[in-house]
């Protein structure tokens, strides 16, 4: 069974530019996590998706973030315009249950790595 | 505030060495998992520990809980260089939302010395 993947794997962008992050999480999971770690710090969380819903995007640190799950299967998260701060490693995740179920368990992809010059 | 807080920060052992990392976290949980991330991969879940439990064993792992103290320790042991990597320990928080969202530690960099 193929895990969660992200695509870029890398992208370097120049203040002011705009970049889109996709996720395609495990099939068959209704919750994606979106996360990132900024300049070495915690992982934070951003936002939580339940199929194509929003369940909670109080992680998200401004109006220059915009995340999208059509049709409940992969999700996009676009930064415009985006700036120096938001350089970091963009992790998505996804479960079957919510993350707080009997497992706990959620499957991370591989990231993003971002850096705005 | 975070709900996770790791030390050491970064810690270098020789190959064969035990490692113990510590994690404190701040409100009540349900569980508490650990996680590693290699460099320039993603994250990797590597056990979950209930609040109900005290300690619990994963091959070379062996992870720790005392809910009074808030605190969890992960335990490595015969250390290989292919442990080197960035070690978590996250809690579920739940959210106004009805949601349930990781809450991560800042990590510890392990690094396995040959």
């Amino acid at each position: 069974e193929a895990g969660v993947t992200q695509f870029p794997s890398h992208s370097v962008i120049e203040k002011g530019q705009t970049v889109t992050l996709r996720c395609d999480p495990i099939s068959g999971h209704d919750n994606l996590y979106w996360y990132r770690r900024v300049m070495g710090k915690e992982i934070k969380f951003l936002l939580h998706f339940v199929k194509e819903s929003k369940q909670d995007e109080s992680g998200m640190p401004n109006n220059r973030f915009l995340a999208e799950r059509t049709g409940g299967t992969y999700s996009t998260l676009k930064v415009q315009p985006a700036e120096l701060e938001d350089s970091g490693v963009y992790f998505c995740a996804s479960s079957q249950v919510g993350g707080g179920g009997a497992s706990g368990e959620q499957f991370f992809g591989p990231g993003t790595r971002l850096t705005v010059l | 505030s975070q709900q996770g807080e790791e030390d050491p920060q970064a810690l270098s052992i020789q190959e064969g060495e035990n490692a113990t990392m510590n994690c404190s976290y701040k409100t009540s949980i349900n569980n508490l998992q650990w996680y590693r991330q290699n460099s320039g991969r993603g994250l990797v879940h590597l056990i979950l520990i209930r609040s109900n439990e005290r300690e619990k064993h994963s091959g070379r792992l062996r992870v720790t809980l005392d809910t009074s103290k808030k605190s969890s320790s992960l335990l490595i042991t015969a250390s290989r260089a292919a442990d080197t990597a960035s070690y978590f320990c996250a809690t579920v928080v739940n959210t106004i939302q009805g949601a349930q969202k990781l809450v991560f530690g800042q990590g510890t960099r392990l690094t396995i010395n040959p």
